[in-house]
């Protein structure tokens, strides 16, 4: 398919560990964003990509999320030691222009911290 | 402090049934998106609106940019049930590539 993927689609994890969820954009999009779903918050924005490079990480609710983006494709978003309070829907899109007009979102990964 | 105000929260109606939904704010937009998203699924993009007074049509839908760029408003000719989803608007200001969402309508449309 020619959509934005994203695995894995659901992750149950302990308190305490780490976890990496993975997007893989449309083709030749050159931003990717992540963002954040929970119940009856509707979307938080967390990082946007340009390229390789995080113009903007003001998202990041603190520093055990990180996220990276190789080769202008496939983005990892990690969440070090997780906390309950991480389980939402992570959500990644991607866009083809420099402005935000038009976001492609994936199907997102559920994640359940335990 | 929620930057994008949607209204109604909940929205359940019959078939045939006609609907507005509302997304506000007190601050200015370059342009505004509107999304539906079904359970288990990301949002799928259904329109940008960029100029203030702008109304497009999408089918059955109708989606107006306020003059001032502030809000904007969603109308549902006719509701069938496939039109069921959690409707998000979003906004992007000058200078930013981030989007702020709103909350959602969830739309319910009983056969």
């Amino acid at each position: 398919g020619a959509g934005v993927s994203q695995s894995p689609s659901n992750k149950v994890t302990e308190k305490g560990k780490d976890v990496e969820l993975r997007c893989d954009p449309i083709s030749g999009h050159t931003a990717l964003y992540w963002y954040r779903q929970s119940l009856g918050q509707g979307l938080e924005f967390l990082i946007y990509f340009q390229g390789n490079s995080a113009p903007d990480k003001s998202g990041l609710p603190s520093d055990r999320f990180s996220a990276e983006r190789t080769g202008g494709s496939v983005s990892t978003l990690t969440i070090q030691r997780t906390q309950q309070e991480d389980s939402a829907v992570y959500l990644c899109a991607s866009s083809p222009r420099w402005v935000s007009y038009e976001q492609y979102f994936g199907p997102g990964t559920r994640l359940t911290v335990t | 402090t929620q930057l994008l105000e949607q209204s109604p929260q909940f929205l359940s109606i019959q078939e045939g049934e006609n609907l507005t939904v509302y997304c506000n704010s007190s601050s200015v937009f370059s342009s505004l998106q509107w999304y539906r998203q079904e359970p288990g699924e990301g949002p799928v993009l259904l329109v940008t609106v960029v100029t203030g007074g702008e109304v497009k049509k999408l089918k059955r839908l109708t989606f107006q940019f306020g003059d001032a760029r502030k809000d904007s408003s969603l109308h549902i000719t006719a509701a069938q049930t496939g039109d069921t989803g959690l409707y998000l608007c979003a906004g992007a200001r000058g200078g930013s590539e981030k989007l702020v969402f709103g909350k959602g309508t969830k739309l319910t449309v009983n056969p």
